[in-house]
């Protein structure tokens, strides 16, 4: 069964950072395209970042762009996000999604979330 | 960039009603399209991707049509538990974007 768990979510304040990590089992991770999707309170789904199964190919949304960085750890079977200067805007439930194939970003399984707070 | 247009934004229906929900994109797309259901406190689930093929368990009351720039995604008879908001997105290429979504409520 597909499980992905992410962690890492919290208050911080405007310009500070925060790394978030989705804990994968149940699948072949490093086969698998993995994505980022955001959603702020009361608003839908923002598309933030995804990354191939290699992890040789990222892509970043414009609002995250120069930010954000995304990476796996085949090892661990974990996906991150590192987000540096945080904004009120970044305020939001994050989930990690997993792919249909090594370079294909549809959002197949979804996490529960964890929710970010930029706030002072 | 392209840009994905959902309508309506808001659907109002009865159970047993038939439903659609439309998903446009800026530039062609192929196939390329995954429609997702969410429910309140809940993380969005897949119903249907490349525009037309089920997931497993999904009942057979919805389904995807489309190709290019225009899908729709139908459901046939509503039941109660369809009441939720759904989302296209489209994985073609980057950005892999969603709509804004629809959501559907109770008449």
């Amino acid at each position: 069964e597909v499980q992905l768990l992410e962690s890492g979510g919290g208050l911080v304040q405007p310009g500070g950072s925060l790394r978030l990590s989705c804990e994968a089992s149940g699948f072949i991770f490093r086969d698998y395209a993995m994505t980022w999707v955001r959603q702020a309170p009361g608003k839908g789904l923002e598309w933030v970042s995804a990354i191939s199964g290699s992890g040789t190919e990222t892509f970043y949304a414009d609002s995250v762009k120069g930010r954000f960085t995304i990476s796996r750890d085949s090892f661990k079977n974990t996906l991150y996000l590192q987000m540096n200067s945080l904004r009120a805007e970044d305020t939001a439930l994050y989930y990690c999604a997993k792919g249909s194939y090594h370079n294909s970003y549809e959002a197949v399984y979804w996490g529960q979330g964890t929710l970010v707070t930029v706030s002072s | 960039d392209i840009q994905m247009t959902q309508s309506p934004s808001t659907l109002s229906a009865s159970v047993g009603d038939r439903v659609t929900i439309t998903c446009r994109a800026s530039q062609s797309i192929k196939s390329w399209l995954a429609w997702s259901q969410q429910k309140p406190g809940k993380a969005p689930k897949l119903l249907i991707s490349k525009a037309s093929t089920l997931e497993s368990g999904v009942p057979s009351r919805f389904s995807g049509s489309g190709s290019g720039t225009e899908f729709t995604l139908t459901i046939s008879s509503l039941q109660p538990d369809d009441f939720a908001t759904y989302y296209c997105q489209q994985y073609n290429s980057y950005p892999y974007i969603f709509g804004q979504g629809t959501k559907l409520e109770s008449k």
